[in-house]
């Protein structure tokens, strides 16, 4: 979907570096997501924000923070990559006003950690 | 664990027959929703059934809901080549903040 971008999309770095994945949305949407996939485990949620000054730990946080500069912008952060954070990375939006929380998704970030 | 289970895990049909793919989950729920992701790239969403409903629409898409049996089952018919993705069940569930995704399934649709 065109209007969640992520950058960059694909990336390869070392051990201990700190890297940092961005993801803008023009949707106007409140809520925004983190999530990694890895093969056979499906997605799983990093962090969340409802609005800017709101942020959530998801279920595989550590190792991982983020920020929320705006509400079209929410960044994650590798403070110390490490191998097991090799992923597809994406970011979703979605907006409760319609009652349910269809997310609308980037189109993802590929992070190979050597 | 809260998380939807597809099944099966992978399935393989020729173009022009029905693909159907289920979901089980564990908990009660608002909705229930269904993605597609083909390889390597975001997820789309294809449908979402509320809790009170039975079944939905939408275009060559069919799913239907059973609270009863906490399960879900999604009917792709006349498939075609380009329907094959993976495809991923996720779970409103009530008394949490977010989506809970299933594992997801992959259909391959041989011309």
């Amino acid at each position: 979907d065109a209007d969640v971008t992520q950058t960059p999309r694909n990336r390869i770095t070392k051990t201990g570096k700190r890297i940092m994945l961005e993801c803008s949305q023009t949707k106007g949407h409140d809520r925004m997501y983190w999530y990694r996939q890895d093969p056979g485990l499906g997605l799983r949620l990093i962090y969340y924000s409802f609005d800017v000054k709101d942020i959530n730990k998801g279920e595989i946080s550590d190792g991982y923070s983020v920020s929320r500069q705006a509400q079209a912008k929410f960044s994650l952060s590798l403070e110390s990559a490490i191998p097991n954070q090799t992923a597809l990375y994406f970011c979703a939006t979605s907006d409760l006003h319609l009652g349910t929380d269809t997310q609308y998704f980037g189109p993802g970030t590929r992070l190979t950690v050597l | 664990s809260q998380q939807g289970e597809e099944d099966p895990q992978a399935l393989s049909i020729q173009e022009g027959e029905n693909a159907t793919m289920n979901c089980s989950y564990k908990t009660s729920i608002n909705n229930l929703q269904w993605y597609r992701q083909n390889s390597g790239r975001g997820l789309v969403h294809l449908i979402l059934i509320r809790s009170n409903e039975r079944e939905k629409h939408s275009g060559r898409l069919r799913v239907t809901l059973d609270t009863s049996k906490k399960s879900s089952s999604l009917l792709i018919t006349a498939s075609r080549a380009a329907d094959t993705a993976s495809y991923f069940c996720a779970t409103d569930n009530r008394g949490s903040e977010k989506l809970v995704f299933g594992k997801g399934m992959k259909l391959t649709v041989n011309p």
